[in-house]
């Protein structure tokens, strides 16, 4: 079956720094990969997505590139803010008849602080 | 803002209670999803609508039942409620297809005690 594997959390980093969240995955055929943000109280956003293999999702300064020969997804920033804390989660669609269902990683939870 | 209304945002309920939960759109978009979020396990899908009257079972739907009698109304019954049905349950829309996006509502954190 499909599943996605997050780097454990929680992660704690000053203002400014560099961040890497790792995420792998496991899925038949050729998924859509996404990272969502949840802020405290809050549901969960888009951050960005990448469609198929060699594609580069950006948004608000992050970036992910989707390695199929490394199934991976994961997430950076060159340089993060406070406001970016918040819990991040990785998912894939696998595409094809999958009625958009998502399958999420466990979270990994950001504190930046100032 | 993608139209979606959960309700109750919060609720505290008896074992062994029947509890709904209600996810309302304005998007008349037509896949409807319920999901559940645990510390240390993500998001995981308890059920699906892909239409009308259209459901299917996600990944933990034991104990879970599911209605969607109109577009913009899918709920979630708690057919007789559990201490491990405590949780924070998330509704979401999804356009699907060559750019498929899912939406999410707010959530309802539930407690069962």
């Amino acid at each position: 079956g499909n599943s996605v594997t997050q780097m454990e959390g929680p992660v704690t980093l000053s203002e400014e720094a560099f961040l890497t969240i790792n995420c792998t995955y496991t899925a038949t055929g050729y998924p859509s990969l996404f990272w969502y943000v949840q802020y405290p109280g809050e549901g969960l956003q888009l951050l960005l997505k990448a469609t198929k293999a060699d594609d580069k999702g950006s948004n608000k300064g992050f970036e992910a590139t989707y390695r199929k020969e490394t199934t991976s997804f994961h997430l950076e920033k060159g340089s993060v803010q406070v406001s970016d804390s918040a819990v991040y989660f990785c998912a894939l669609i696998r595409n094809g008849t999958s009625y958009g269902k998502l399958t999420f990683g466990q979270g990994t939870i950001l504190t930046v602080h100032p | 803002d993608a139209g979606i209304t959960q309700s109750p945002r919060h609720k505290v309920t008896e074992t062994g209670t029947p509890v709904t939960l209600r996810c309302h759109q304005t998007e008349n978009h037509r896949y409807m999803y319920w999901y559940r979020q645990d510390p240390g396990h993500g998001l995981r899908l308890i059920h699906y609508s892909y239409g009308v009257k259209d459901t299917d079972k996600g990944e933990v739907s034991d104990g879970y039942s599911v209605s969607r009698s109109k577009t913009e109304d899918f709920l979630l019954t708690l057919e007789s409620a559990t201490s491990s049905q405590t949780s924070v349950y998330f509704c979401a829309i999804s356009v699907v297809g060559a750019n498929t996006e899912a939406f999410f509502g707010q959530g309802t954190r539930l407690t069962v005690v």
